[in-house]
């Protein structure tokens, strides 16, 4: 069974830097074929991809938020890291990690999701 | 503004059935599988269709997807009050360096 849960602060000002653990269980990411991607939702929109990481350690991320982003991975832990750096009030959203299928283009499994707030 | 083109609502009655579109390209849609998710309110995002029109276990029948060129289409039918929910398509795209691409939602109100 395959699960993923968010980690991080709930608060973050403005300018700093947010960092998010996704510990995942039930699968590697050593494995052929699999990937994990960070995605957000801002209140009230839509979903947006931002970075995912594949098993070979290959990295993609959002054209508009590549220059903020850097995503990591640590699979003796179970563990796939974001960092996006200053952060904005826009930057306000869920934050999903998810397990990827990149040959078919899908994503089967979300964590439960983590709302970060960027206020002063 | 999302890659993906989706209508902001779509609505129908108990019973009835319903589809949601999605357009895209050729560098997204036309040239690589679509998938569906469903959010219910408060919840994370779920899979509902992938590689275009397979459903995952556990998934009822009365969900199906479609691709023609660079559309595709979830339908549902018999549709019920638990329905409600936010639709989104969901695929690659090879223009972009980050891989994914979503729709920008579908509402669907179960009158």
């Amino acid at each position: 069974q395959i699960t993923l849960k968010e980690s991080g602060p709930t608060l973050v000002k403005p300018t700093q830097t947010l960092t998010l653990t996704c510990t995942f269980s039930g699968f590697s990411l050593s494995t052929s074929g699999v990937g994990v991607g960070w995605i957000r939702q801002p209140p009230g929109k839509a979903l947006e991809w931002l970075a995912l990481i594949y098993w070979d350690d290959d990295k993609r991320y959002s054209p508009s938020l590549k220059s903020r982003l850097t995503i990591t991975k640590d699979t003796s832990k179970n563990q796939v890291v974001l960092t996006m750096t200053n952060m904005d009030p826009v930057d306000t959203a869920t934050y999903y990690c998810a397990h990827i299928l990149p040959k078919l283009g899908t994503v089967d499994y979300w964590g439960q999701g983590t709302l970060v707030t960027v206020s002063s | 503004q999302s890659v993906l083109t989706q209508p902001p609502s779509v609505s129908a009655a108990p019973g009835q059935k319903v589809t949601i579109s999605c357009s895209g390209s050729s560098s997204n849609i036309g040239n690589n599988y679509v998938s569906w998710y469903q959010q219910l309110p408060g919840t994370a995002p779920k899979l509902l269709i992938y590689e275009n029109n397979k459903r995952p276990s556990g998934i009822p029948d009365r969900f199906s997807g479609s691709k023609s060129g660079t559309s595709a289409t979830l339908g549902i039918t018999g549709l019920q009050t638990g329905d409600e929910a936010d639709y989104y398509c969901g695929t690659w795209d090879s223009s972009l360096s980050a891989g994914g691409v979503f729709g920008g939602g579908t509402k669907l109100t179960v009158l």
